[in-house]
């Protein structure tokens, strides 16, 4: 069946302006993770869903970071007033629901903040 | 908290060696444990993981780890290595109640002919 799927593979940007990532999970999933990756660095843990609500949402750096997932099903990770630090690969994750459930990842965005 | 260390970046081997990637982690309560690999140019796979029971855990391609309470580690190992293992290997764990994993800085694995 079909995986994880996150659009767009790239998104290029200047500072100060509005973005949207996309996760298209696994049917059925009922838990979706949104996760950071820096270069030379391990997957930095942003938010986790549980079904539509943010059960965990303590990762998200700052309020210029908010995601949603109005259906229970397709998340939308949001950054305001981009700024060059916010550059790095965006990875999305589902998994069936419980904890120890294995993650399914995206292949990632990745964003370029100029 | 949770926190894991990955001591080595990277690791050079030469292909049918033995090979073990560290992995220590931090918690004062019940873990999840888990390595997740990224081969060249793909997303993150799992490889194995450590939820309860037997604490050596083996993947479908010759790796294996052993959860160590008294130690807080989880070391994967593999006796004997191929080229197709050369990729990047995250350690991760959950616990406490929470769905919050943390990973690792990561380990790149390199098999050398």
């Amino acid at each position: 069946g079909a995986g994880v799927s996150q659009t767009p593979s790239n998104k290029v940007t200047e500072k100060g302006k509005y973005v949207e990532l996309r996760c298209d999970p696994i049917s059925g999933h009922t838990a979706l993770y949104w996760y950071r990756q820096s270069l030379g660095q391990g997957p930095e843990f942003l938010i986790y869903f549980q079904g539509t609500g943010a059960a965990d949402d303590s990762g998200l750096p700052n309020d210029r970071f908010f995601a949603v997932r109005p259906e229970g099903s397709v998340s939308t990770l949001k950054i305001q007033r981009t700024e060059r630090g916010d550059s790095a690969v965006y990875l999305c994750a589902s998994s069936p629901g419980l904890a120890g459930d294995t993650q399914y990842f995206g292949p990632g965005t990745r964003l370029t903040v100029l | 908290a949770q926190s894991v260390t990955q001591l080595d970046s990277q690791v050079p081997v030469f292909e049918e060696a033995p090979v073990e990637l560290r992995c220590n982690y931090s918690s004062s309560v019940s873990v999840y444990l888990f390595w997740y690999v990224q081969y060249p140019n793909q997303g993150l796979q799992l490889l194995l993981k450590y939820l309860s029971g037997s604490t050596l855990v083996e993947s479908i391609n010759g790796f294996e780890a052993e959860f160590n309470k008294s130690q807080t580690s989880f070391h994967l190992r593999k006796p004997s290595v191929h080229i197709s293992d050369t990729a990047e290997y995250f350690c991760a764990v959950i616990g406490g109640g929470t769905y919050k994993y943390i990973f690792g800085t990561g380990t790149r694995l390199k098999v050398l002919a």
